[in-house]
C-alpha cells in the first residue's frame, strides 16, 4: 500500500543535541512537506521540496534543516538553534501542480528533556 | 500572504446531532481542503472543494469561491467523528497549504 512512513514516533532529545526526523513517500509525490503543530493550534509550515535536491523554506524555517537526496525521502533535522523544539512533526507530500493529493504522514512526537 | 479563518474554536456535541464549521479565507485561493484530525494525530483529507458542493456519507462541504468561505456539514455526529477539523486554502504563489487553526469537535455518547 502507498503511504507515508514517519519514524520514529516518539523522540525525547536533551537540549543542546540535535535530532534527525525521518520522512519516507512511496507515493511518487513529487512533493513534499514538513509542519510543526503546536498545543491547540494549527499546522505551520517549516520547509517544502518540489523537486529531488531542491528546496524551499516555510514560514517557520530557522532552527531547522532539511535535505532531498532522493524522490522518496525528505528527513527534518531539528538543530540545537531551534529554542522550542517540543512539537508534533507532520511530514506529507503533494502532486505538485495544484496541492493535490495531501497526504500525512502518522507524526513524529518530539520532546526535550 | 493569506489568511484562513475557522470557526467555532470548540464545539461539543451529543452523539447523533448536527453542526456546521466554517472557514474564511482573505485572499482568491485556487482550491479549499478540508481534513480530519484523529485523536491519535493522523490527518486525513476530507474534502477537496475548490468551489460548490459534495457529499460524503454523513459529511458535506461547500466551498462559495466569491465570498471566500467555506462550511463543513457533519450531520448524525458519532464518537468517532470527535477530532480536530482544519480548513487549508492552496496557495497557487509557493504551491502550498495554509492551514486554519482548526475546530475541536467532541461528540458525547
Amino acid at each position: 500500500d502507498g503511504g507515508i512512513t514517519q519514524s520514529p514516533k516518539y523522540l525525547f532529545r536533551k537540549e543542546g543535541q540535535n535530532v534527525t526526523l525521518s520522512c519516507e513517500q512511496n507515493l511518487n509525490h513529487d512533493a513534499m512537506y514538513w509542519y510543526r503543530q503546536d498545543p491547540g493550534q494549527g499546522l505551520r509550515l517549516i520547509y517544502y521540496s518540489q523537486i529531488v535536491n531542491d528546496f524551499q523554506k516555510g514560514d517557520i524555517a530557522e532552527g531547522y534543516s532539511v535535505s532531498r537526496e532522493k524522490k522518496e525521502s525528505f528527513p527534518l533535522t531539528v538543530t540545537s538553534a531551534q529554542k522550542n523544539p517540543t512539537a508534533f512533526y507532520l511530514c506529507a507530500s503533494s502532486i505538485w501542480e495544484g496541492g493535490y493529493g495531501y497526504t500525512f504522514g502518522s507524526g513524529t512526537r518530539l520532546t526535550v528533556v | 500572504g493569506i489568511q484562513v479563518e475557522q470557526s467555532p474554536p470548540d464545539l461539543i456535541l451529543q452523539e447523533g446531532a448536527n453542526s456546521t464549521l466554517r472557514c474564511n479565507f482573505s485572499d482568491s485561493v485556487n482550491n479549499l481542503q478540508w481534513f480530519h484530525q484523529n485523536p491519535w494525530g493522523q490527518l486525513i483529507n476530507l474534502f477537496y472543494i475548490p468551489s460548490g458542493t459534495k457529499q460524503n456519507g454523513r459529511l458535506s462541504a461547500t466551498t462559495v469561491a466569491t465570498e471566500r468561505y467555506s462550511l463543513l456539514y457533519i450531520s448524525s455526529s458519532q464518537t468517532t467523528d470527535s477530532g480536530v477539523y482544519f480548513c487549508a486554502a492552496y496557495m497557487e504563489y509557493g504551491n502550498k497549504l495554509v492551514f486554519g487553526a482548526g475546530t475541536i469537535l467532541r461528540v458525547k455518547s
